[in-house]
């Protein structure tokens, strides 16, 4: 089965420096790729998807790149502000609406 | 709006009780998924239903869990009986997986389980 590791599990930035989440995924036949933010007392919200036949995405300060032959994909935040502040986790799965495979998550920190 | 509804949010019990949580998911969606929630574990997937159908609950331990879909507008989850280790937040989420058309998952709040 799937398998997703994330790192780092815990990062803190300065309010406006940028923060970069790493992810990797094992099976290639994975080709949805969202990125979930969970507030605390929440359910995790999708915040950016990708899907494998596109190598970058962009939503306002939100980005997201895949690499397909290296198997990994990363979420950049830039101009952090403390409302960032979240765990952020992603996950792999074939097609979007199916079941996925989630990293363990990274606790985010923006310090004002 | 349309969102995917839990309940209880929150549900205490003893040991060896049973524990049955509620989920409605969004009106239209076709896939439902349980997941829990630890800090040791982080999310793990319990079961997974698509058109009501029980396509995967490889993660779920059968001896004490059970998962349905009575109808479209409700999932359940079951412990009986229940064990402190099962203290956990159970997730429900939904979405639209079929040809040509799929949304991602929505998440619902939550039911956070605490079972002493």
């Amino acid at each position: 089965g799937e398998n997703v590791e994330q790192h780092p599990s815990t990062l803190s930035v300065q309010e406006g420096d940028s923060a970069v989440i790493k992810c990797t995924y094992s099976d290639s036949a994975s080709n949805y790729f969202p990125w979930y933010k969970q507030e605390l007392g929440k359910g995790p919200q999708l915040i950016i998807d990708i899907r494998s036949n596109v190598g970058e995405k962009k939503d306002q300060r939100i980005a997201v790149t895949l690499n397909k032959t290296a198997k990994h994909f990363s979420l950049h935040i830039t101009e952090t502000q403390p409302e960032d502040s979240a765990v952020y986790f992603c996950a792999a799965s074939m097609n979007a609406g199916n079941m996925l495979t989630f990293g363990g998550g990274t606790r985010l920190m923006v310090k004002p | 709006d349309a969102r995917v509804t839990q309940t209880p949010r929150h549900k205490v019990t003893e040991m060896g009780q049973e524990v049955t949580m509620r989920c409605q998911p969004i009106l239209g969606h076709n896939t439902v998924f349980w997941y829990r929630q630890t800090m040791m574990q982080g999310l793990e997937l319990l079961a997974y239903f698509r058109n009501r159908a029980p396509l995967d609950d490889s993660g779920m331990p059968k001896d004490r869990f059970s998962a349905e879909m009575p109808d479209a507008t409700l999932a359940t989850l079951k412990i009986q009986p229940s064990e402190p280790r099962d203290s956990a937040v159970y997730f429900c989420a939904s979405g639209l997986a079929s040809t040509g058309v799929n949304t991602e998952a929505f998440f619902g709040q939550g039911t956070r389980l605490t079972v002493v």
